[in-house]
């Protein structure tokens, strides 16, 4: 069974610290994609990694999938209340998705 | 409107009870979803609707029963459920056959059952 297990499973931080969040797995997967949830509304698609090694940024978010495609990281520089969510990483199982346990991210202004 | 809609946001049901959850998705996607997420535990995958035809149950149980009658409109019959049922409901829709494509969801029904 493939699994992903997100740390830290929590995070509570001040305005403008930075921080980061993994996805680590024994499997390899084929892409990953991260998701971020708001309270009260479902995930949205933040980026996909498909490429061993591969950066990718998003204004301040830095989204980098490892070099085996087991594990992947999202770096928030300068943290804003907007980014207070649970974050989810999926990695592209045999043939459905495969979703992280989260980490939920609480930024106070 | 756009994107992916479901109906009721809440819902708090006897275990003798019969409802249903909607879905309607309007971005012309071929597959849908229907997955349920619990504290502490990852997303779960529960259905999949691909043209409008399951391809995936993943051993829910029969008390969950899924109709999916055109590819806009995804339905999840509920009945003689239990307390640990109690969970966010969560719609997607996705557009097969281009590789892995991204999930869009719904904002979910808040299902509670007493």
């Amino acid at each position: 069974t493939q699994l992903l297990e997100q740390s830290p499973q929590f995070l509570s931080i001040q305005e403008g610290e930075n921080l980061t969040v993994y996805c680590n797995s024994s499997s390899v997967f084929s892409s990953l994609q991260w998701y971020r949830q708001e309270p009260g509304e479902g995930p949205v698609l933040l980026v996909t990694v498909v490429t061993g090694g591969e950066v990718k940024k998003l204004k301040r978010l830095t989204f980098q999938f490892g070099d085996a495609r087991k594990d992947s990281s999202l770096h928030i520089t300068a943290a804003q209340p907007g980014d207070t969510g649970l974050y989810l990483c999926a990695g592209e199982g045999p043939d459905k998705l495969i979703f992280g346990t989260g980490t939920r991210l609480q930024v106070f202004p | 409107e756009t994107g992916v809609t479901q109906t009721p946001r809440h819902l708090v049901m006897g275990m003798t009870n019969k409802k249903s959850l909607k879905c309607e998705q309007h971005l012309g996607h071929n597959a849908m979803y229907w997955y349920k997420q619990s504290a502490k535990k990852p997303l779960e995958l529960m259905f999949v609707y691909s043209l409008e035809e399951r391809v995936e149950n993943n051993s829910v149980p029969s008390r969950f029963s899924p109709e999916c009658p055109n590819s806009s409109h995804l339905f999840l019959h509920l009945h003689t459920l239990q307390p640990e049922d109690s969970a966010l409901y969560l719609c997607a829709s996705s557009q097969e056959g281009q590789g892995l494509s991204p999930l869009h969801f719904g904002n979910g029904t808040r299902l509670t059952v007493t």
